[in-house]
């Protein structure tokens, strides 16, 4: 049974910029959630896909988007980069969105804004 | 407002003792409470969890306590090893449309040889 994997596992960036994060889901696992942690705390939710469709959303800005593929693989794009998007990003799948199955996480990216 | 609190940053314990790790939660929509494990460079891995129709879990060494009355949960490690030193995060979620899952700050268990 292969993990959730992310890629990169470091990147380092610059105010403005964007950047776009990547995550393959568990097999079998339809549903992905994405989480930002900062140094110090525990991950923050920012918004979970299912069937290709975002299905709830924490309280981060709209320049935080994703996607899900029909593989149920998926993307995290983060535009005009700010020195507080500074985390490690992680992502989780499970089998369904409804709430009552643990997610399984990924190793993360940890992102550096300069 | 932090809707889950893990307000020990840190416990220590002899290996072989047991370990027990607390969590206190506000929000009584809660119904469906984790535990994660995680080492430096690696995402969080899946311990434990518990229903709030059930006030105990046993897998293993480990056994996850639910006082909802209390809105506390906590998390015992027996016996400890020093493998189990790490970072442990207490979640919660509620069953419905998503199952965003709310952390606390967590624990950093330390077990010494």
């Amino acid at each position: 049974e292969t993990g959730v994997t992310q890629s990169p596992t470091h990147l380092i960036k610059t105010r403005g910029q964007q950047v776009t994060l990547r995550c393959s889901s568990q097999s079998g696992h339809n549903t992905v959630s994405w989480y930002q942690q900062a140094l110090g705390q525990g991950p923050q939710f920012i918004f979970q896909y299912y069937r290709e469709e975002e299905n709830g959303r924490g309280n981060f800005p709209p320049r935080f988007s994703g996607l899900q593929f029909p593989n149920y693989s998926s993307e995290l794009n983060v535009n005009a980069l700010e020195l507080d998007d500074s985390a490690l990003y992680l992502c989780a799948s499970s089998l369904d969105p409804n709430g009552d199955q643990p997610q399984h996480f990924g190793d993360g990216t940890r992102l550096s804004i300069l | 407002d932090q809707q889950v609190k893990q307000n020990s940053p840190s416990l220590s314990v002899q290996e072989g003792r047991i370990s027990i790790l607390n969590c206190d939660y506000t929000n009584s929509m809660f119904d469906y409470f984790l535990w994660y494990k995680k080492y430096p460079a690696e995402g969080p891995t899946f311990l434990i969890s518990i229903s709030s129709i059930k006030d105990k879990n046993e897998d293993g060494r480990f056994t996850v306590f639910l006082n909802k009355s209390a809105k506390h949960l906590s998390l015992h490690i027996v016996p400890s090893q020093p493998g189990d030193s790490a970072v442990y995060f207490c979640a919660a979620t509620y069953t419905g449309a998503n199952s965003k899952l709310t952390f606390g700050k967590g624990i950093t268990l330390s077990v010494r040889p």
